[in-house]
């Protein structure tokens, strides 16, 4: 079954980059993710799907500062000119035929 | 646009069985799956399992078999039911949609906001 790993945190300035990593176990490397937001006291939110080739479809409303990227068993999601409503914590979930899993999350910071 | 609103007790006695309602509205229940997701206090996200009107239901194994997940078309209405709950139950209860693609079971599209669920005596 596939695992995801995301490093526990991670932070930037207003207006800069931040690029999260959530890495697919040995065996798994080309499994599709999605990426959720969860802001501080509300539910998770449907941010994108992620395929291993780096194609990527996002949820509708979405800004356009949020991307997707792919290399070997990583799977990116690229927040672009931060914004304080961006700090959040980020979950990436993959799934099989009977199974899903998410990623421990990584918390973003906006200094 | 489709809205899913959990409901249920908020305080659950450690001899009852936990159940919660998922209420689907604006769209069609049988065209997707149905997850119920939790998240204890401070903690990560844990999914608990899923269901699909044209298909079989998958349970996180870690619930030892205490999970029912069942589906009330007539009433739009995902249900989840766990039997001998403990503190460690204690947790925000979420349901969500999954869509399919070409039949086979994809992401999560659409989240709850959202029930609290205390387990104690």
């Amino acid at each position: 079954q596939p695992v995801l790993t995301q490093s526990s945190s991670a932070s930037g300035s207003l207006g800069s980059s931040v690029k999260l990593t959530c890495t697919l176990n040995s065996g798994h490397s080309g499994y599709s993710i999605a990426w959720h937001q969860q802001q501080p006291g509300k539910a998770p939110r449907y941010l994108m799907k992620l395929e291993g080739s780096g194609a990527y479809d996002k949820g509708s409303g979405v800004p356009n500062r949020f991307s997707g990227s792919s290399s070997g068993a990583d799977r990116y999601l690229t927040i672009s000119n931060l914004q304080s409503e961006d700090e959040a914590v980020y979950y990436c979930e993959t799934w099989d035929s009977g199974f899903r899993e998410f990623g421990g999350g990584t918390r973003v910071t906006v200094l | 646009q489709v809205q899913l609103q959990e409901s249920g007790p908020g305080l659950v006695r450690p001899s009852e069985t936990l159940s919660l309602t998922c209420t689907v509205s604006g769209d069609s229940i049988s065209n997707y799956y149905w997850a119920w997701i939790r998240q204890p206090p401070g903690m990560g996200l844990e999914w608990i399992g899923h269901t699909y009107f044209f298909g079989s239901t998958n349970y996180n194994p870690s619930l030892k078999s205490r999970g029912t997940i069942s589906l009330d078309t007539s009433k739009k209405q995902v249900s989840l039911k766990l039997r001998s709950p403990t503190a460690a139950d204690t947790a925000v209860y979420y349901c969500a949609r999954i869509v399919t693609l070409f039949g086979a079971i994809d992401y999560m599209d659409v989240w709850g906001k959202g029930t609290t669920v205390t387990v104690s005596s």
